[in-house]
């Protein structure tokens, strides 16, 4: 089936910028996502990609897809502590569209 | 964003009873709603798919005799935990999408205790 990876922490000082990776296996994979989710509190989506497009950027968020590696990241610029949280990339696969997520990536801002 | 209203966001129950999870799309209608299930820690785990008007699709490994799924109209989709024990106690997200290729909205997610 499809699988998802991310690594598991990450640590950054405020005011640097956060990369966050995360890898798949579909290569039929048509939409690859970020979300985030705080403690205790639902996904908030941040941004998605197509498939056919390499970069997006929306703000402090920039999405890079090498779609031949299937490698999917997230860059947060100017990394604030409200940014600490957990980040899951997903990608969407199956007939109904069902998004499979990755193990989710912990966020650790520091002063 | 569109939004997804997921009620109750705590629940206590106690082991043997049942429990109803409630998931609305407030402003959009959705044609497929997702059920996850999330331990501490760990990432979603897909339960079901379900479509309006239909039956839903569970994962393997997901009993749809004790999670049980309805989805009686385009903005509502409703998870029942029967006869809920312990291991049920978990962190249970909803999500919906208006269309095929569009983005999927969570809920706030409830936290259920069965004790």
């Amino acid at each position: 089936g499809e699988d998802v990876e991310q690594s598991l922490f990450l640590s950054v000082r405020e005011g640097d910028s956060s990369v966050i990776n995360c890898t798949y296996t579909d290569s039929s994979s048509t939409y690859l996502y970020w979300y985030k989710q705080e403690p205790g509190a639902g996904l908030q989506l941040l941004t998605y990609i197509f498939s056919n497009m390499d970069m997006k950027q929306d703000q402090r968020l920039t999405v890079l897809l090498n779609k031949k590696d299937k490698h999917l990241s997230l860059r947060i610029a100017d990394t604030q502590t409200g940014d600490s949280a957990i980040y899951f990339c997903a990608e969407t696969s199956g007939s109904a569209r069902q998004l499979t997520f990755g193990s989710g990536t912990q966020l650790t801002v520091l002063p | 964003g569109a939004v997804v209203s997921q009620h109750p966001s705590r629940v206590i129950c106690k082991s043997g009873t049942s429990v109803k999870i409630e998931c609305r799309s407030l402003d959009f209608q959705a044609t497929t709603m997702f059920w996850y299930r999330q331990f501490p820690k760990q990432s979603l785990m897909l339960m079901a798919t379900s479509n309006e008007g239909s039956k839903a699709t569970y994962e393997q490994g997901v009993e749809k005799d004790k999670f049980l799924i309805n989805h009686a109209s385009l903005t509502l989709s409703t998870l029942t935990v029967t006869s809920a024990h312990p291991e049920d106690s978990s962190f249970y997200i909803c999500s919906a999408r208006k269309g095929v290729i569009t983005e999927a909205f969570f809920g706030q997610g409830t936290r259920l205790t069965v004790v």
